[in-house]
């Protein structure tokens, strides 16, 4: 079965430019999590979709952040402009959605941001 | 609060080693309860999971036994092997799908 699946799984790219982070959830999935990893911060929550619908974005740092989930099977994260100090893994998780399931991690996407 | 509290690492043992790492949960309610795992360049996996008081979970040698008394789910192993080298997080279900996550322990196992 496939899981969680992240692209691209490293970014470099320079301060200012706009970055895409894509995301295909677990086939079934109804929630859609994305998170920041830093050494300095640990593993932040940014936001979270249940049915493709946003329902907490308060760990999103700033409007430079967006995030949207067109549909069941796809979402990004997007930084515009970006920032040395974005640079952090960034992992998209899913669940199906109940008290007992886990969530699935992809394998995150590691952004440098020189 | 609602907040999910373990051991600070890093935490590093010689291999055969018997493996502690402390959990301390807040909640109202009984929630869920789940180890995680993250190997080096690697997402978190699922360890094991509890759902309900007294629940042990288990798997690849390890266990948890959730303690609605001491409010714990503390982490442990009788013998580690260098491949259990990695962080640890121990996290509760909150509401909405959402898990809270506790800040992660760094295990080293020397050969």
């Amino acid at each position: 079965d496939a899981g969680v699946i992240q692209s691209p799984r490293h970014e470099v790219t320079e301060m200012g430019q706009e970055v895409t982070l894509r995301c295909k959830p677990i086939s079934g999935h109804n929630s859609l999590f994305w998170y920041r990893q830093t050494m300095m911060r640990g593993l932040e929550l940014l936001i979270y979709f249940n049915n493709n619908v946003p329902i907490d974005d308060s760990g999103m740092p700033e409007d430079r952040f967006s995030a949207k989930m067109p549909n069941a099977s796809f979402s990004t994260l997007k930084i515009q402009p970006s920032e040395p100090r974005d640079s952090a893994v960034y992992f998209c998780a899913s669940s199906a959605g109940t008290a007992d399931e886990p969530q699935h991690f992809g394998d995150g996407t590691r952004l440098s941001i020189l | 609060g609602n907040s999910v509290t373990q051991m600070e690492g890093p935490v590093t043992l010689s291999e055969e080693a018997f493996l502690t790492i402390n959990c301390t949960y807040t909640a109202t309610g009984y929630p869920s309860l789940f180890w995680y795992v993250q190997y080096p360049g690697e997402g978190l996996q699922l360890l094991l999971k509890a759902t309900k008081a007294d629940d042990k979970g288990s798997n690849k040698g390890f266990e948890a036994t959730y303690r609605k008394e001491t409010t714990s789910f503390h982490l442990e192993k009788g013998s580690v092997q260098v491949s259990d080298s990695a962080v640890y997080f121990c996290a509760r279900y909150s509401s909405a799908s959402k898990i809270i996550f506790g800040s992660g322990t760094r295990l080293s196992i020397r050969p």
